[in-house]
């Protein structure tokens, strides 16, 4: 099992650009999520899939849209990239149990370093 | 709203040396705590998690005590090698919460010196 997978593993853009951040699974997890890690901030949530063909926003999605392609994976779009969205990124599963709620494990991926000049 | 505060970094110790990393939290449901560990270059990965109070998780050498009446749930290792710098995440999930949600602190960087 490769676990989660993220592409790319750096990118660099100009202001303005758009680019989309690829995520894939391959623990049949149901939920998915979009994550975001600045310095002494620790990671914030961009959006999540609680399930396939559902999306919902988190604590920052403001500049970005997601889309949750089939179980395995959930992409991340950044239309016009700006400066504030340099960042590492990084995408995770869990197998949501329902009425388990709370005590899932997430799998993160290795993370997507860019950089909006 | 749910939040997680934890020591701020760099914490510098020398290899054998005693480990704790403070975190605590303010939650409106029950919430699930986690500790994560970040080695450099590298996504998060699960150290150990409490899903209830005085629940006690443990996984290579660490340990964290899920405590209600102080909020708390510190990270310790009683021996730290080389090996552990990494940066440590405290987070915890409410239990009801849709989309099972982690709220995660700030990080806390760890450099072990030989």
């Amino acid at each position: 099992n490769a676990g989660v997978t993220q592409t790319p593993k750096f990118q660099v853009l100009k202001t303005g650009q758009s680019m989309t951040l690829q995520c894939a699974q391959d623990m049949n997890h149901n939920s998915m999520y979009w994550y975001r890690q600045d310095p002494g901030m620790g990671l914030r949530l961009i959006y999540y899939s609680a399930s396939e063909g559902t999306t919902d926003k988190g604590e920052v999605p403001n500049g970005y849209n997601v889309s949750r392609l089939n179980k395995r994976e959930f992409s991340l779009r950044l239309e016009s990239a700006a400066p504030s969205q340099t960042s590492v990124y990084f995408c995770a599963s869990s197998e949501n149990l329902g009425g388990y709620r709370g005590q899932e494990t997430q799998y993160f991926g290795p993370g997507t370093r860019l950089l909006v000049l | 709203g749910d939040s997680v505060t934890q020591m701020e970094g760099p914490v510098t110790l020398s290899e054998e040396a005693f480990l704790t990393i403070n975190c605590t939290y303010t939650a409106t449901g029950y919430p699930s705590l986690f500790w994560y560990v970040q080695y450099p270059g590298e996504g998060l990965q699960l150290l150990l998690k409490a899903t209830k109070a005085d629940d006690k998780g443990s996984n290579k050498g660490f340990e964290a005590t899920y405590r209600k009446e102080t909020t708390s749930f510190h990270l310790e290792k009683g021996s730290v090698q080389v090996s552990d710098s990494a940066v440590y995440f405290c987070a915890l999930r409410v239990t009801w919460a849709a989309g099972n949600k982690l709220t995660f602190g700030g990080g806390t960087r760890v450099l072990v010196k030989p």
